[in-house]
């Protein structure tokens, strides 16, 4: 069974640009959260989705950053108009049940020049 | 709200020497407490866990006990090896069903031979 899958795993874009980051949970795992780790701090979490449902976005800025998880496909971390500061590395984490544990991918990191 | 504090690295020790990772929380509610592990080029991976006051969580010869008392769960290995040198977090989690992990900043641990 393959892990948490998350492409790509490099990313430069200039300021003004889009980001598109992708997640393919386990299989079976329905439950996705996105997670970002700027430099120096620790993971703060973004957002927590089900299929076709976004179940909890508390931690995701209000501007420019959305997320979806279609009922087909991987799940998508999308920055609009990217400044400096998006800077970071972006992880997603996969569970089958809200009550299990979470598995990581690899990250994203995503600079903006 | 919800808070982990871990020792700041990065921390160097000789193979074979003993280890403590400090961490710390502040949390709502009884949390359960985790700790992760990221290799190098790595996703975090679940190193161990504990979901109730003085549980031990353990695993590939680390261990962290639940201490509510002093909300603490420091992280021990008696006898470290180089394949141990990794980024390890400390996080917790308030409310299962509504699985937001709040990390540590996380501490760079590099042992030489």
């Amino acid at each position: 069974n393959a892990g948490v899958m998350q492409n790509p795993r490099h990313l430069v874009r200039r300021r003004g640009q889009e980001a598109r980051l992708r997640c393919s949970p386990m299989k079976g795992h329905s439950h996705v959260y996105w997670y970002r780790q700027l430099p120096e701090e620790g993971l703060k979490f973004m957002v927590y989705l089900q299929k076709e449902n976004i179940i909890d976005e508390s931690g995701m800025p209000k501007e420019r950053f959305s997320a979806e998880f279609p009922k087909e496909g991987p799940s998508i971390l999308r920055i609009q108009q990217v400044v400096r500061g998006d800077s970071a590395a972006y992880f997603c984490a996969s569970s089958p049940d809200s009550l299990y544990e979470q598995y990581f991918g690899p990250g994203t990191r995503l600079t903006v020049t | 709200g919800n808070s982990v504090t871990q020792m700041e690295g990065p921390v160097t020790l000789s193979e074979e020497a003993f280890l403590t990772i400090n961490c710390t929380y502040t949390a709502t509610g009884y949390p359960s407490l985790f700790w992760y592990v990221q290799y190098p080029g790595e996703g975090l991976q679940l190193l161990l866990k504990a979901t109730k006051a003085d549980d031990k969580g353990s695993n590939k010869g680390f261990e962290a006990t639940y201490r509510k008392e002093t909300t603490s769960f420091h992280l021990e290995k008696g006898s470290v090896q180089v394949s141990d040198s990794a980024v390890y977090f400390c996080a917790l989690i308030t409310n299962f069903g509504n699985e937001k992990l709040t990390f540590g900043t996380g501490t760079r641990l590099t042992i030489i031979p």
